[in-house]
């Protein structure tokens, strides 16, 4: 089956725009994760969406919001963009329900958006 | 949420063995260990998950002691593909994602 996808793949935006991001999940998914990678901080989680309600949100100011749609489809919004904002944001989707003991909800990933601030 | 430690990076040649160690000394009971592999620019790929013993699967193997405290990635006979960023996590990962935290990971170097 299709794995995840991320559009667009590059971007480039300037200080005080927003942008916003879409992963598509795989199919039969219900949960969809976002996370930044820089190489300073490394992967970072953002927030993680299942059935069109956010989960869980890490540890990011309010710039960055997001949203999932009926579909699984997610979008990810960051608005007045810094320079520190420039980074790779990656897509994870996953089953989102545990199977029970002993089960593992893998995270399937995107290639990605890499984003570049200027 | 237990904290891992690996080291920053390692070097090997093709057809070796390789081995990384993770270190998680609070790792809880409903914890379990994974691994994933991430090449440049792209998304990290899972590799192996285990809570105790030894998993083996077609491409590694994970051995975990009886004190679950630490954790070893054993990669048999690698090759030039290999070469990336290897993430030890721990976690209850049954279902959430905020779960999952990534370490700096273990950035892999393969020689010809």
């Amino acid at each position: 089956k299709a794995g995840v996808t991320q559009t667009p793949r590059y971007l480039i935006k300037t200080r005080g725009q927003q942008v916003t991001l879409s992963c598509s999940p795989i199919s039969g998914h219900r949960s969809v994760s976002w996370y930044q990678q820089t190489p300073g901080q490394g992967l970072q989680f953002l927030f993680e969406y299942f059935s069109e309600t956010q989960r869980n949100k890490g540890n990011f100011p309010g710039r960055f919001s997001g949203r999932q749609f009926s579909n699984s489809r997610s979008e990810m919004n960051v608005s007045t963009l810094e320079l520190g904002d420039s980074a790779l944001y990656l897509c994870a989707s996953s089953r989102g329900t545990s199977g029970g003991a002993g089960s593992y909800n893998e995270q399937f990933f995107g290639p990605g958006t890499r984003l570049t601030v200027l | 949420l237990a904290k891992t430690t690996q080291p920053i990076s390692m070097d090997s040649y093709e057809g070796q063995e390789v081995n990384i160690t993770c270190s998680h000394n609070n790792i809880a009971t409903n914890d379990y260990i994974t691994w994933y592999q991430q090449f440049p620019s792209q998304g990290p790929r899972f590799i192996i998950q285990g809570y105790k013993t030894k998993v083996t699967n077609e491409v590694a193997s994970l051995f975990i002691p009886a004190d679950r405290k630490s954790s070893t990635l054993s990669l048999p006979r690698v090759s030039l593909s290999d070469t990336a960023v290897y993430y030890c996590l721990v976690g209850d990962m049954g279902s959430s994602a905020s779960k999952i935290i990534f370490g700096s990971g273990t950035r892999l170097s393969i020689r010809p």
